[in-house]
């Protein structure tokens, strides 16, 4: 079956590093996202991996490994404005399908 | 360049009651999603256009939810009759085939509450 896994919350203090992981199963594989969501607003597009490793965009940095179905975002110099749900999803080759997992709340806090 | 729009972004009606919500995707895109968003959870695919063709209603509850895309541009999702279940955000994407992925843009929504 499809399942994506990540935790539920997180917290965190202004300035520190995060990480939150993202585990999946999915019948394909082609490519992984992460959205940020802030209370009430719509998800916004923060990164996109489809080969293995590294990819870096400032503060936000994210990692993919396919072999174990396994997926990073790391935020790092934490600001308050972090705070919101961060979405992993995933792209199925299947119908190319985008399949989101339920999000993971971070809370910055001073 | 404007992102994707949705109207209204509140609605409240009665159950039994029809309602319709409306979709205008980013200039050029031609795939565009309609997504149902629960409190606390990811949001989950009831129909994907590409231009005006559905390729992907499988989670569409067709009894009662309808969309079209007459011209490949914009869309309206409607439901009838609402159920108190159908209480959720109301979120439409859109995309252009060939960049990375498929990356999706969402409009900011549609919140329904059903009473």
């Amino acid at each position: 079956g499809q399942n994506i896994d990540q935790p539920t919350e997180m917290t965190a203090t202004e300035g520190a590093i995060v990480q939150i992981n993202c585990t999946y199963q999915t019948s394909g594989f082609n490519g992984l996202f992460w959205y940020q969501q802030h209370a009430g607003e719509a998800p916004t597009f923060l990164s996109y991996n489809v080969l293995d490793g590294l990819e870096e965009k400032g503060r936000f940095s994210s990692f993919l490994s396919r072999s174990k179905g396994y997926s990073y975002l790391l935020l790092k110099e934490l600001q308050m404005k972090d705070s919101a749900s961060y979405l992993c999803a995933v792209r199925d080759t299947g119908g190319f399908k985008t399949i989101f997992g339920a999000g993971t709340r971070l809370f910055v806090k001073a | 360049e404007a992102g994707v729009v949705q109207s209204p972004r509140y609605k409240i009606i009665e159950k039994k009651q029809p309602v319709a919500f409306w979709c205008n995707p980013i200039s050029g895109h031609n795939t565009l999603y309609w997504y149902l968003q629960n409190l606390g959870q990811g949001p989950e695919l009831l129909i994907r256009y590409e231009n005006e063709e559905a390729v992907d209603d499988s989670q569409l509850p067709k009894d009662r939810f309808s969309a079209e895309r007459l011209k490949g541009v914009d869309s309206t999702l409607k439901i009838q009759p609402a159920e108190l279940g159908d209480s959720a955000v109301y979120l439409c994407a859109s995309s252009f085939a060939g960049t990375s992925g498929d990356t999706q843009y969402f409009g900011p929504g549609t919140r329904l509450t059903v009473l």
